[in-house]
């Protein structure tokens, strides 16, 4: 059972190039999330999706783009990269009533 | 979501019990109280979850008083791999909150020899 997988791992960009982060999840969780850790600051909530074709802002919203086309995936964009989106990147899922979620092994993404 | 405060850091040394209390004054009626820890390098994982009074397991227990507006999380005898991040999460999933889980900064401890 793989749980949470975040592709990829590891990804170097330069100012102004787009990317897309994948997160896939086998638990049939309806609720999926992204978060970006900066040293110091704890987990910041970017968006969410409470089901297949609905996303939400979080805390940390603006320069960021996604997308729940499949219950099973949630996909982070980047439009146009930008240093400041320098961090490590966790997608998490959970049942809905159930505040235990499940975390991916985190991306490192730096932007130069 | 119910806001919560909790401190920075706390050191301990190994072997002793570490009870990190988080306030949360604002709770409301059927918000729960849910803890994570967080290794470096690694995703916050679930410990310990509860509604009121007390609650064990394998790994911590969690102190709710009556009043509800704070929570202890308290980690018997910790060891140098309990050096983790501590999140405090309160909420319950109902109308305009619905889905979000909020982590915030945590509690640093960190477990000497």
């Amino acid at each position: 059972n793989a749980g949470v997988t975040q592709t990829p791992k590891f990804r170097v960009l330069k100012t102004g190039q787009s990317m897309t982060l994948l997160c896939a999840q086998d638990m049939n969780h309806e609720y999926m999330y992204w978060y970006r850790q900066d040293p110091g600051m704890g987990l910041r909530l970017i968006h969410y999706s409470v089901g297949e074709g609905t996303t939400a802002k979080g805390e940390v919203p603006d320069g960021y783009n996604v997308s729940r086309l499949k219950k099973q995936n949630f996909l982070l964009g980047l439009e146009s990269a930008a240093p400041s989106q320098t961090s490590v990147y966790f997608c998490a899922s959970r049942s809905p009533l159930n505040t235990e979620a499940f975390f991916g092994q985190g991306t490192r993404l730096t932007v130069v | 979501l119910a806001k919560t405060t909790q401190p920075i850091s706390m050191d301990s040394y190994e072997g002793q019990e570490v009870n990190i209390t988080c306030s949360h004054n604002n709770i409301a009626t059927n918000d729960y109280i849910t803890w994570y820890q967080q290794f470096p390098s690694q995703g916050p994982r679930f410990i310990i979850q509860g509604y009121k009074t007390k609650v064990t397991n394998e790994v911590a227990s969690l102190f709710i008083p009556a009043d509800r507006k704070s929570s202890t999380l308290s980690l018997p005898r910790v060891s140098l791999s309990d050096t983790a991040v501590y999140y405090c999460l309160v909420g319950y999933d109902r109308g305009s909150t619905l889905g979000r889980l909020y982590f915030g900064r945590g509690t640093q401890l960190t477990v000497w020899p």
